[in-house]
């Protein structure tokens, strides 16, 4: 099974609302990452946190992690039709970086 | 543009046809990464090259599928004799791996699309 899995598969929001989505995971990790990509183009990173972190903000996105629950969450706030994406969590391989992808979360951001 | 380029974007050939995919990584990194992924999945870990070694190989790269990083800048995949189900989006990813700073964030390219008919 995956390493890591988002919760929910897909969500449907109106312009300005929030969303937010859950990744659980099952090993130990040094980090977590979260992932967008747009229909049918490559992933654009958003945000890394580290194992010693337990919350990140960048612009209208905060991730938390929680290592005792092997869980994190990505909030979006204030949604824009331009968050219409999909979203995946990835956690690195200590060894090579290599990353193991959840089977992310759809995200439609109606106008 | 700096970023991970990959050519062609789109690949369409005909089952049992041989099909090479190029990337090209940003160019300082020294890790270069190849991912596959399917129509609503996420990507899945094919091999990654440290510099020109490739350093590992998932189960899921069969012995139809071979890649390469001559020079340790841009890399190339090949699928020989390919089939349907080889259908989908290959990623390639680039990182800057220093000693002492682990796990730093990849940057993809925009993938190759490849329909095997």
């Amino acid at each position: 099974s995956q390493q890591g899995e988002e919760d929910p598969q897909a969500l449907s929001i109106q312009e300005g609302e929030n969303a937010t989505m859950n990744c659980s995971y099952k090993t130990s990790i040094n980090n977590l990452q979260w992932y967008r990509q747009n229909s049918g183009r490559g992933l654009v990173h958003l945000i890394l946190i580290r194992s010693n972190e337990r919350e990140k903000h960048s612009g209208r996105l905060r991730v938390t992690l929680d290592t005792s629950k092997k869980s994190s969450s990505l909030l979006i706030t204030a949604s824009r039709a331009a968050d219409t994406a999909s979203y995946f969590c990835a956690t690195p391989k200590p060894a090579g970086n290599k990353l193991t992808f959840g089977g992310g979360t759809r995200v439609l951001v109606k106008p | 543009d700096t970023g991970v380029s990959q050519n062609p974007r789109h690949k369409i050939t005909k089952r049992g046809q041989n099909v090479t995919f190029r990337c090209d990584p940003i160019s300082e990194h020294n890790r270069l990464y190849w991912y596959r992924q399917t129509l609503g999945q996420g990507p899945e870990f094919l091999t990654y090259f440290q510099n020109e070694a490739q350093l590992e190989k998932s189960r899921l790269l069969s012995d139809r599928f071979s890649a390469e990083r001559p020079k340790g800048s841009f890399s190339t995949l090949e699928i020989q004799r390919t089939e349907q189900g080889d259908s989908a989006m290959y990623l390639c990813a680039s990182s800057l791996e220093r000693l002492g700073r682990m796990n730093t964030e990849a940057f993809f390219g925009q993938g190759t699309r490849l329909t095997v008919v």
